[in-house]
Order: structure tokens, then sequence, then C-alpha cells
């Protein structure tokens, strides 16, 4: 099946510091959404890529659809403690198709 | 903003027992709603696809005797989990999309909180 690979695994951070992280896929998709999961809750919807080079900004938050549409970017700047978690991407087939394939995740420490 | 609801959030039974999960959309109607299923430090995979009024689709490798998947109503869609044993001791997610109440555009995926599953 689709291999979505997100590095890096896991990230170490100090509160302020600025994170990025990606996500690559084996082959072309259409969308890219980015999610965001707290310990023990379900994902929340942060971004969604619909355009190749399309850039995406939610508050902190800003994400790139790769032009090759393989990839995509995920930023955050100045973290605070609440970004702690695990960012997932995941992709729609195409469009009609609502089955999300989900990245392996990066998880976000922040270190007091 | 959509809200899923599900429920319980957490269970834990012997082995031998069927669990039912509850996912309930509260703001709109559900036309389709997923089950995922995600192990401890591991992505979310999805198990099935519900429509409302239809039999479910299973991914491959689930078996859809054990996880049985009903969505009666554009609201709701359970999972039951039959005959459970700690090999099925998990992380069920759910989430839905459809059109809000009174038409509009489709929705993106909205998710519950999930339920623990914890099989003894």
């Amino acid at each position: 099946g689709q291999q979505l690979n997100q590095s890096p695994q896991s990230m170490f951070i100090q509160e302020g510091e600025d994170v990025s992280m990606n996500c690559t896929s084996s082959s072309i998709f259409n969308t890219w959404l980015w999610y965001k999961q707290d310990p023990g809750e379900g994902p929340v919807l942060l971004i969604a890529l619909y355009k190749a080079g399309e850039l995406t900004s939610n508050g902190r938050l800003t994400a790139q659809f790769g032009t090759t549409r393989k990839d995509s970017f995920l930023n955050i700047s100045a973290s605070i403690p609440s970004d702690v978690g695990i960012y997932f991407c995941a992709l729609r087939p195409n469009f009609g198709n609502e089955k999300l394939t989900f990245g392996t995740g990066t998880r976000l420490t922040i270190i007091p | 903003g959509a809200v899923v609801s599900q429920h319980p959030s957490r269970v834990i039974c012997k082995s031998g027992t069927s669990v039912k999960i509850e996912c309930r959309s509260l703001d709109f109607q559900a036309t389709t709603m997923f089950w995922y299923r995600q192990f401890p430090k591991q992505s979310l995979m999805l198990m099935a696809t519900s429509n409302e009024g239809s039999k479910a689709t299973y991914e491959q490798g689930v078996e859809k005797d054990k996880f049985l998947i009903n969505h009666a109503s554009l609201t709701l869609s359970t999972l039951t989990v039959t005959s459970a044993h700690p090999e099925d001791s998990s992380f069920y997610i759910c989430s839905a999309r459809g059109r809000r109440h009174g038409g509009g555009r489709d929705q993106p995926q909205h998710f519950g909180d999930g339920t623990r599953l914890s099989i003894l």
C-alpha cells in the first residue's frame, strides 16, 4: 500500500524554538492534510492543502504542498508547551475518495 | 465547529466479551464514518468505511465478522468487537464526514476522541 514517511520521528526542542517536519509519499496525491494528536485523544485537523505549491498558514503553523506533489512540510514558529503532541500527515487518494492514509508521525516534546 | 462524540472513552473487559463502541456526529449529518485502530506509538490504520444505510467496506486484513459495523442513521455508527481477546486491545477512533444540517458543502473528516479498549 501507500507509504507515507515522516521525519523526524521525534523532536526535543526548547520552548520558543521553531519546528520543521516533513512528509514524503511514494506517489502523487491531490490533498495533503496535517493533524495533531494529543495523548489519549483523536487527531485534530490543523491544515489542509489542495494544490501543488500551496502555502497555507494557521496561526503559528505553516504548511506547504510540495511542487512534486509527493511531499509536504509543516513548520511551527515560536513553539509553546501546548504544541506538544504527535503530528501526522495524511493523504486522500483523490477527490471523492475520503479514505485517509496516515503518516508515521512526528512526536514533538518541549524541554522546559 | 463540527463535533464527533465517541463512547465509551475507555473500557476494560474480560477475554471473550463483546464490546460496542458508539460514534455520533453531533451537529452534522454523517454520510460516511470511518473506523481506525491505533496501537501504542503507531499511526492510525483504517479498519473500515461505513456509509449510512449500507454495508461497511473493510480494509484488507480486517475481519468483518469480528468487527461488526452498523451505520443505521446519519448521526450514529457503532463498532462491535466480538469475542474480544487481548490482541484486540487498542485505541479505536472513529471519524465522520458529511454535510451540515440543512445542506451545504461536504465537510472534511472530524475525529472522535477515541476509545481505549483493554482486554484482560
